[in-house]
């Protein structure tokens, strides 16, 4: 039971490139979220999914897409990098919408 | 908009000795869920303690405890026989227990607590 995963681990990009960070969990949970951690501000939820094919914004979703075509998966894209998305991003899961959230590990990402 | 305070940036404790951590929060719902998060320097956050609004009893795990006060909205964290290892930023967290709620979580800005041996 690994849990919820992450990777990559840390990420450098060039400013308008794309990428995908991945985010699986093994527990059979339906809510999948994304968060971003900057200094000084906690942790902001990104997107969320409440189940496979079901997605929604969070409170900072600009330049952030989300899918969940299954129950384990839920990758975050980064259409075109900015400066502005330097960030450690944190994806969580729970068993439903009220239960207690568990983390991954977590991405770094840098964003030149 | 439910919102968390963590007014105390930062905090120091000696190594076996007792520190409380504060947190505040302004919601207008009656059913929700605390929590207290750790995130040491692996960055992985960790959950320390869970506390349903809806039970009186404060909740305990090993040498976490809190103190949690729904009519003041106050939920503060202590660490007992504080140990080294327990040296991280600590976040206060919320979660309404409404299903039909976009369910977040919402976090304080976090707390840094250091262990002096």
């Amino acid at each position: 039971n690994a849990g919820v995963t992450q990777t990559p681990k840390f990420q450098v990009l060039k400013t308008g490139q794309s990428m995908t960070l991945q985010c699986a969990q093994d527990m059979n949970h339906e809510y999948m979220s994304w968060y971003r951690q900057d200094p000084g501000m906690g942790l902001r939820l990104i997107h969320y999914s409440v189940g496979a094919g079901i997605t929604d914004q969070g409170e900072v979703p600009n330049g952030y897409n989300v899918s969940r075509s299954t129950t384990e998966d839920f990758p975050l894209r980064l259409l075109s990098a900015a400066p502005s998305q330097t960030s450690v991003y944190f994806c969580a899961s729970s068993r439903t919408t009220t239960d207690t959230q568990y983390f991954g590990p977590g991405t770094r990402l840098t964003v030149l | 908009a439910q919102t968390v305070t963590q007014s105390q940036p930062e905090m120091s404790v000696q190594e076996a000795e007792t520190v409380t951590l504060s947190c505040t929060y302004d919601t207008s719902e009656s059913d929700y869920y605390l929590f207290w998060y750790k995130q040491p320097p692996s960055r992985q956050m960790i959950l320390v303690i869970r506390q349903e609004a809806y039970k009186q009893q404060n909740a305990t795990e090993n040498r976490f405890s809190v103190n949690f006060q729904k009519a003041a909205k106050s939920f503060s964290l202590k660490i007992s026989d504080s140990q080294l290892g327990d040296a991280a930023m600590y976040f206060c967290a919320y979660r309404s227990a409404n299903s039909g709620a976009n369910s977040k979580l919402t976090f304080g800005k976090g707390i840094t607590l250091s262990v002096r041996p």
